[in-house]
């Protein structure tokens, strides 16, 4: 079974403070891929970032950086100096080639105050 | 990349009736649709996978009668809402796979936010 972890619920940070947001994922597949999604109050998934299981090589991309670890199996996200046009929820979630859906975890809204 | 349309992106409507959403692939075919449903402050969950010119496969607890699936076309899918309720007021978001494409290449539509009154 796949599943995936946001353990942090909710976080607020200000503004031009660096925050991390952390993603743990369960599946017993080799073979698998993991994305963040934002989700801004206007409702829709806003694609960041997707990473296949066998490239753990971390990546930025501006403000945004991620950290893969299979070891721990973890996905985490970072916001570099934050703005306040970051507050939004976001979504970590995992998909494979033996499925058809995205497993999402629970989300962590992010509020990032000026 | 790709575009995935989703019309309306809101409805309010009376309890007792149908509410019918749609789902656009504008620039690709999607061969496989998925509709999920977001409520508030809560992750999104999928509701049933549509494959073109098949019946939806749903998951565990949807009700099939209740969430009607039409996937008529590469380009299209619908999701109606037969005698809403209250409690069907939420935030449905469909998503499109390209033909012949991996899960990896998943576009998600912009929302629908659903208010039964």
């Amino acid at each position: 079974a796949q599943k995936v972890t946001q353990a942090q619920t909710e976080i607020s940070v200000v503004e031009k403070e660096d925050v991390t947001l952390d993603c743990v994922y369960e599946t017993r597949d080799t073979t698998y891929y993991l994305f963040w999604y934002k989700q801004p109050p206007s409702g829709e998934l806003v694609f960041l970032i997707r990473r296949n299981s066998f490239d753990e090589q971390n990546e930025i991309s501006g403000r945004y950086s991620w950290n893969f670890q299979k070891s721990t199996s973890s996905f985490n996200f970072t916001i570099t100096a934050s703005q306040v046009v970051d507050s939004a929820v976001y979504f970590c979630a995992l998909t494979t080639n033996t499925g058809n859906q995205f497993y999402f975890g629970t989300g962590t809204s992010l509020t990032v105050i000026p | 990349g790709a575009v995935v349309s989703q019309h309306p992106s809101r409805v309010i409507c009376k309890s007792g009736t149908s509410v019918k959403i749609e789902c656009r692939s504008l620039d690709f075919q999607a061969t496989t649709m998925f509709w999920y449903r977001q409520f508030p402050k809560k992750s999104l969950m999928l509701m049933a996978t549509s494959n073109e010119g098949s019946k939806a496969t749903y998951e565990q607890g949807v009700e099939k009668d209740k969430f009607l699936i039409n996937h008529a076309s590469l380009t299209l899918s619908t999701l109606t809402v037969t005698s809403a309720h209250p409690e069907d007021s939420s935030f449905y978001i469909c998503s499109a796979r390209r033909f012949g494409a991996m899960n990896t290449e998943a576009f998600f539509g912009q929302g629908t936010r659903l208010t039964v009154v």
